[in-house]
């Protein structure tokens, strides 16, 4: 596509829920990224996707955060049993090649846990 | 670990002004690449500027261009002829060949006045 998509935009949600967000990338893009933003913060890095492969997630919060992308193109990330802490936004990136290439950044999702 | 720090919070100047946002960073490594991204009221992430540190010359992308320090390790922004939809927090970056990320600085919130 033309540019980063992310679905969908806002998320309201109960605590104890799982919720999965989406993400297309750009599509002549390997690398994918997935980042978490507080508001007021700048974003911090969740994991990160060469293809389908997911070198480095190193970034997850904890073993309730988790994100695919089996075929190499669309991703998501899933969150089981939210907690009122997971409320941010949450942005998808994508780059051409390496991760010193350009990252492209989508809308983001917002996401309330009530 | 690489840290990006930006000192002014917030930032204030009239339309038509000249602006300059700072933004410094540590690392040990030689090689990078630094970034700003532009955050307005919409919430969408939007790339500023790029700038790979083996190059001398200052990135310049029409009314925005850098002031690339690389032995002070500072990385400034500035905004010529500054217009209303300049307004916007304003986020510096970093990454390098070892890292699978962006980091970023904590943002700087930018109000252009009449």
């Amino acid at each position: 596509g033309a540019g980063v998509s992310q679905s969908p935009r806002y998320k309201v949600t109960k605590r104890g829920q799982d919720v999965t967000l989406r993400c297309d990338p750009i599509s002549s893009h390997a690398t994918l990224y997935w980042y978490q933003q507080a508001l007021g913060q700048g974003p911090e890095f969740l994991t990160y996707f060469n293809y389908e492969a997911q070198p480095d997630k190193s970034g997850l919060p904890s073993d309730r955060f988790s994100a695919e992308r089996p075929e190499g193109s669309i991703s998501t990330l899933t969150i089981q049993r939210t907690e009122q802490r997971d409320s941010a936004m949450y942005r998808c990136a994508s780059s051409l090649g390496g991760t010193t290439d350009t990252q492209y950044f989508g809308p983001g999702t917002r996401l309330t846990v009530l | 670990a690489q840290t990006v720090t930006q000192s002014q919070p917030e930032m204030s100047v009239q339309e038509a002004e000249t602006v300059t946002l700072s933004c410094t960073y540590d690392t040990s490594e030689n090689n990078y690449y630094l970034f700003w991204y532009k955050q307005p009221p919409s919430r969408q992430m939007i790339l500023v500027i790029r700038q790979e540190a083996y190059k001398q010359q200052n990135a310049t992308e029409n009314r925005f261009s850098v002031n690339f320090q690389k032995a002070a390790k500072s990385f400034s922004l500035k905004i010529s002829d500054s217009q209303l939809g300049d307004t916007a927090m304003y986020f510096c970056a970093f990454t390098d060949r070892t890292a699978s990320k962006l980091t970023f600085g904590t943002g700087t919130r930018l109000q252009v006045t009449l």
